[in-house]
């Protein structure tokens, strides 16, 4: 069973617009990450923020992470429409892997 | 540098084919993975490896097998293909030295029929 829920499912926005997508988890975490997927391509790694951290910035991105909730959001500020992708948040339990949620399909309108 | 390749691109085969599935990775990584991913439900690890010589199950074995013979390459085989294992196939590495961080391959699209 997957650990990650994404929420959306999906999301469509106007470019300039900042787009937010929150991923909800089952189990304590060592971090956890947010991947990004252009259509017919392979998974790119965006952002890793670990357990004991609650916020964290990557040019227009920003990740919170709220451990006594078991929830994380991304949010893309001034959205682009090179932003059109689905988004993947992946959990870190141990055991050497990462437990994939199920994404989000974002689609920014130029 | 090349990253993360898989061979090939695009496959069908017809039920009961075997067939290989190639991944290899230039980076020196220890950490290799295989994935399926399906429409609506994400990646879904088949197998993975931590190091060259071994191999482990993952979420959704059943139906294939890997080898990991040389540090660089990581297969993964079908024996007996069935309609199933229709699905997008992703490799990924990492190194043992990351926060867990994996680099992905551009993909293999397999048909069953």
């Amino acid at each position: 069973s997957q650990q990650g829920e994404e929420d959306p499912q999906a999301l469509s926005i106007q470019e300039g617009e900042n787009a937010t997508m929150n991923c909800s988890y089952k189990t304590s975490i060592n971090n956890l990450q947010w991947y990004r997927q252009n259509s017919g391509r392979g998974l790119v790694h965006l952002i890793l923020i670990r357990s004991n951290e609650r916020e964290k910035h990557s040019g227009r991105l920003r990740v919170t992470l709220d451990t006594s909730k078991k929830s994380s959001s991304l949010l893309i500020t001034a959205s682009r429409a090179a932003d059109t992708a689905s988004y993947f948040c992946a959990t870190d339990a141990g055991g050497n892997k990462l437990v994939f949620g199920a994404g989000t399909i974002l689609r920014v309108k130029s | 540098n090349a990253g993360v390749t898989q061979t090939p691109k695009f496959r069908v085969l017809k039920t009961g084919q075997s067939m290989t599935l190639l991944c290899a990775q230039d980076m020196n990584h220890e950490y290799m993975y295989w994935y399926r991913q399906d429409p609506g439900m994400g990646l879904r690890l088949i197998h993975y490896s931590v190091g060259e010589g071994t191999t482990a199950k993952g979420e959704v074995p059943d139906g294939y097998n890997v080898s990991r013979l040389k540090k660089q390459n990581f297969l993964l085989g079908l024996e007996s293909a069935a309609p199933s294992q229709t699905s997008v196939y992703f490799c990924a590495s990492r190194s043992g030295n990351s926060y867990n961080e994996q680099f992905f391959g551009p993909g293999t699209r397999l048909t069953v029929l």
